[in-house]
């Protein structure tokens, strides 16, 4: 099985910062990565797939970069929206998730 | 507009069955697999399985084989998920969601959700 390991589990931040999150799975996986933001009490909501490219109706300042078996979510300037869980998904073979990264409130 | 409502919350006593629904609207049911994902209280996401929404074939985690029967009925656009032998394990809020693409033996993230049935698993 093809684990996915995130960090930090847990970030404070402010708005206005610049945020990053690192997913590193446990072999390659090409860039079949994806990134969701959950909020409490809520679905998931798919922000990006295939490593890089936006879903469609997500605001610009998310982005994706990585390949191989690193990766990164960066968030270019923290909305009070943006204070959520986010989890990384492995699509290469089955599907994993990461164990979620909490953005809180500094 | 793509949508995918769940049954209902569940109480259930260890050892039975839980059965929870997921009926799609807004797309051709047809063209996307299906998956099933489970979220233990303030724990992460964790894949269960998949159904192709058109022949029917189905995969599960290998922690679920043999407990999760996945199924899905075309008449009315809408997937099943039994899961048996519940344990206090068990209690969790469990997601249907679509395949973002067709095809590819749903090899793709999962672009809609339902909104989440709560299955609770207490004597």
């Amino acid at each position: 099985d093809i684990q996915m390991t995130q960090s930090p589990s847990t970030l404070s931040a402010s708005v206005g910062d610049r945020v990053t999150i690192t997913c590193r799975a446990s072999q390659s996986i090409n860039t079949w990565l994806a990134w969701y933001q959950q909020r409490p009490g809520k679905a998931p909501k798919l922000l990006i797939y295939e490593a890089s490219t936006l879903e469609s109706g997500v605001p610009s300042r998310f982005s994706g970069s990585g390949s191989g078996t690193e990766f990164t979510l960066t968030i270019s300037s923290l909305q009070p929206d943006d204070f959520a869980t986010y989890y990384c998904q492995q699509h290469n073979t089955y599907w994993t998730f990461g164990q979620g990264t909490k953005v809180e409130i500094k | 507009q793509v949508q995918l409502v769940q049954s209902g919350a569940e109480v259930k006593k260890p050892g039975a069955s839980v059965k929870v629904s997921c009926k799609a609207s807004g797309y051709t049911f047809t063209s996307y697999y299906m998956y099933w994902v489970r979220q233990a209280p303030g724990q992460g996401l964790e894949w269960m399985g998949i159904i192709n929404s058109s022949g029917g074939a189905t995969r599960s985690a290998q922690k679920f084989q043999g407990r999760v029967t996945l199924a899905r009925d075309t008449s009315t656009s809408t997937v099943y998920m039994e899961l048996s032998s519940l344990t206090s394990d068990d209690t969790a809020v469990y997601y249907c969601a679509r395949a973002r693409g067709v095809g590819h033996g749903g090899s793709y993230p999962f672009d809609y959700w339902g909104q989440g049935t709560l299955v609770t698993v207490s004597s």
